[in-house]
């Protein structure tokens, strides 16, 4: 079993949509979660880091963490044509070597004007 | 700005050659990555430094090498033993702060192809 598991899509919803972007990962000692997005030929942008469980927000992006369940979440809200990109998940335990980061494969999302 | 430099952008390499990726960052980042992406595949880590002098092998190391001379770089040769190097290479860092947890952030990558 992969350690971080992303859906690839694709993904398509028109303007305006709520997005949901989804991982699960099987490592209980995951404390730190990060999502990227990525623009075709370039290279991936952090959009949010969160640790532990719970919510974070920032602007139209809310990510969430249920470590109960071990799942991960990104919500993008009113969604823009430009949102259209691949968002890659990635988790990594505390401490330890900094070559610990695990990704998903990545969902492509396209959002149709 | 501050930020990662990878050059060139785009890169062929002919059977039997051995070629040399570049990475400069202005972070003052202590640790740097190199990752492979391949189509429908995740990123997978090459090789990572966290001191200057200093680096570890990734999940896929074999048939490149690296070398860390100054803080502010750190290239990636692939070497003619590495026979399938046609990929997206990824350079990352990261601050090594608070348990060395911090994110990392990445270059906008150069493609490598076969001629």
């Amino acid at each position: 079993q992969k350690e971080v598991e992303q859906d690839p899509g694709p993904l398509s919803v028109p303007e305006g949509a709520i997005v949901s972007l989804n991982c699960t990962y099987s490592n209980s000692a995951f404390q730190y979660f990060m999502w990227y997005r990525q623009y075709s030929r370039k290279g991936p942008e952090l959009l949010m880091y969160t640790y532990s469980s719970g919510n974070k927000e920032d602007g139209r992006f809310t990510a969430q963490v249920d470590k109960s369940s071990k799942y991960i979440s990104l919500f993008i809200r009113d969604s823009q044509p430009s949102d259209s990109a691949t968002y890659l998940c990635s988790a990594r335990n505390y401490g330890g070597s900094q070559g610990n980061l695990i990704f998903g494969k990545g969902t492509k999302l396209s959002v149709k004007p | 700005d501050g930020g990662i430099t990878q050059s060139p952008k785009y890169l062929f390499r002919k059977e039997g050659q051995n070629v040399t990726l570049s990475c400069e960052q202005n972070l003052n980042h202590d640790a740097m990555y190199w990752y492979r992406q391949d189509p429908g595949q995740g990123l997978r880590l090459i090789y990572y430094s966290q001191i200057v002098n200093d680096f570890q092998k990734g999940d896929i190391a074999e048939g490149y090498s690296v070398s860390r001379e100054k803080k502010e770089s750190f290239p990636l040769t692939v070497t003619s033993a590495q026979k399938n190097p046609t990929a997206f290479y990824l350079c990352a860092s990261s601050s090594t702060g608070t348990g060395g947890n911090q994110p990392q952030h990445f270059g906008d990558g150069t493609r490598l192809s076969i001629l």
